[in-house]
């Protein structure tokens, strides 16, 4: 159980360009989502809670117009990235928070590659 | 979410056990201490999680000290597939990342 998708896996795009990235919960309800940015050998930064029904909240530093989240459904967050550049290239994982259990226990997709030429 | 310390890397044989300590000295009452782990080019995955008293699964064994300022992550039998940074996060609501600790795993 608590298994978290995201699509694509990986996606190379040209500088100026928008790229959406899938993030799903497939067996659990999920009114909280997380959008963590990877560089590498870096650790995990947060970059943005998204709440199913309403505007997501950005850490500080994120630029809430570049980084678009949509979380329509229970199971279903979006990241879109506006006119990607080449220093938007990182690793995007998201997270799901199981609403059906009381903890706070995130559960983490494979991740989604971006490079941008 | 409060800060963590961990040792930066830790080596262990394979099918010994491994014991990998975490510093929360400014936890707030409540706050979780989570155990996620990740290998490369691949999302985070959960090992285990407290609140107060120690907790056992299937992967590992979580040890939290009396006063939660510290805890151990116990794999009773490390395997190669162990091999992976460790990140240990005490928090409620959102997920603080540290270093970690990289741990290696010796055939």
């Amino acid at each position: 159980g608590a298994v978290v998708s995201q699509h694509p896996s990986r996606v190379i795009c040209k500088s100026g360009t928008s790229v959406k990235i899938e993030c799903r919960s497939l067996d659990f309800q999920a009114t909280t989502m997380f959008w963590y940015r990877q560089f590498p050998k870096q650790s995990l930064m947060l970059m943005a809670t998204s709440n199913e029904g309403s505007k997501a909240t950005y850490e500080q530093g994120v630029e809430k117009d570049k980084f678009l989240i949509n979380h329509a459904s229970l199971t279903l967050s979006t990241l879109t990235v506006t006119s990607a550049h080449p220093e938007d290239s990182s690793f995007y994982i998201c997270s799901a928070r199981d609403d059906g259990r009381s903890t706070d226990t995130q559960y983490f997709g494979p991740g989604t590659r971006l490079t941008v030429l | 979410d409060a800060k963590t310390t961990q040792p930066n890397s830790m080596e262990s044989n394979e099918e010994e056990p491994v014991h990998l300590p975490c510093n929360h000295s400014t936890i707030s009452g409540t706050d979780y201490i989570h155990w996620y782990r990740q290998l490369p080019s691949q999302g985070p995955e959960y090992v285990i999680h407290g609140l107060t008293s120690n907790v056992n699964n299937r992967m590992a064994s979580l040890a939290i000290a009396e006063d939660r300022k510290s805890s151990t992550l116990i794999l009773h039998r490390a395997t190669l597939r162990d091999a992976a940074v460790y990140y240990c996060i005490s928090s409620y609501g959102k997920l603080t990342f540290g270093q970690g600790t990289i741990l290696t795993v010796h055939p």
